[in-house]
């Protein structure tokens, strides 16, 4: 089973509107941590956000917050007030400290934000 | 400021020749990972290790090897190159805390094409 799934290869919005994009999980272990990283078409990865498994509260910076319904086993990431430089890719990625402590990625969402 | 560098930055191969791409992080991280990405794949492991002398084949490990002689790095060697493994290469590090959080930091990519 794939430990993250992305299910939308393909995103539109419109500038300064919200968008969210979605990420389920797999995971039996109580501690992991959640991240979504931005991969504009420079090609670097940028880290975004992260949410830990015991977070009570959904993690924000800045312009991006997590919206993290744990019995769901989603982490998806909201940005408010799109800009065009939020046109990239997001990838998902999930850590489990304690079951060989690697990242899981999903296969990622291409953004585009229309001026 | 600590960084993860990753040399070339480009390269272009012969099919049947060996390719080395090194990768040198001064974060002073144990754990270090080898990724491909393709178009509709995402993020794949290939290789990880968790200190010195440590390796770890991950999900498309065939056709790879690493080895890890010091801290600072980890050069992915391709023993005889194949087309299939044209893609792009990135490398990372994250610190070994035994916790959930602590992102991976990402090298710049390395593209790789083997004719």
């Amino acid at each position: 089973a794939q430990k993250i799934t992305q299910t939308q290869p393909g995103m539109f919005v419109q500038e300064k509107e919200a968008v969210t994009l979605d990420c389920t999980y797999d995971t039996s272990d109580p501690s992991y941590g959640l991240f979504w990283y931005k991969q504009p078409s420079s090609g670097e990865m940028i880290f975004l956000i992260y949410q830990g498994s015991y977070d009570q509260q959904n993690a924000t910076e800045g312009r991006y917050s997590l919206n993290f319904q744990k019995a769901r086993k989603s982490a998806n990431l909201v940005i408010s007030a799109s800009q065009l430089g939020d046109s990239a890719m997001y990838f998902c990625a999930m850590r489990e400290p304690f079951n060989g402590n690697q990242f899981y990625f999903g296969t990622g969402t291409s953004l585009t934000v229309i001026p | 400021d600590a960084e993860i560098t990753q040399s070339p930055r480009h390269k272009i191969t012969e099919t049947g020749r060996q390719v080395t791409l090194a990768c040198h992080q001064t974060w002073n991280h144990n754990n270090m990972f080898w990724y491909r990405q393709d178009l509709g794949h995402g993020l794949r492991l290939i290789h990880y290790s968790y200190g010195v002398h440590d390796t770890n084949k991950g999900e498309v490990s065939d056709g790879y090897s690493v080895s890890r002689s010091n801290t600072e790095d980890l050069p992915l060697t391709l023993e005889s190159a194949a087309s299939s493994q044209t893609s792009v290469y990135f490398c990372a590090s994250s610190e070994n805390s035994g916790r959930a959080s602590g992102e991976l930091f990402f090298g710049e990519g390395s593209r790789l094409t083997v004719l």
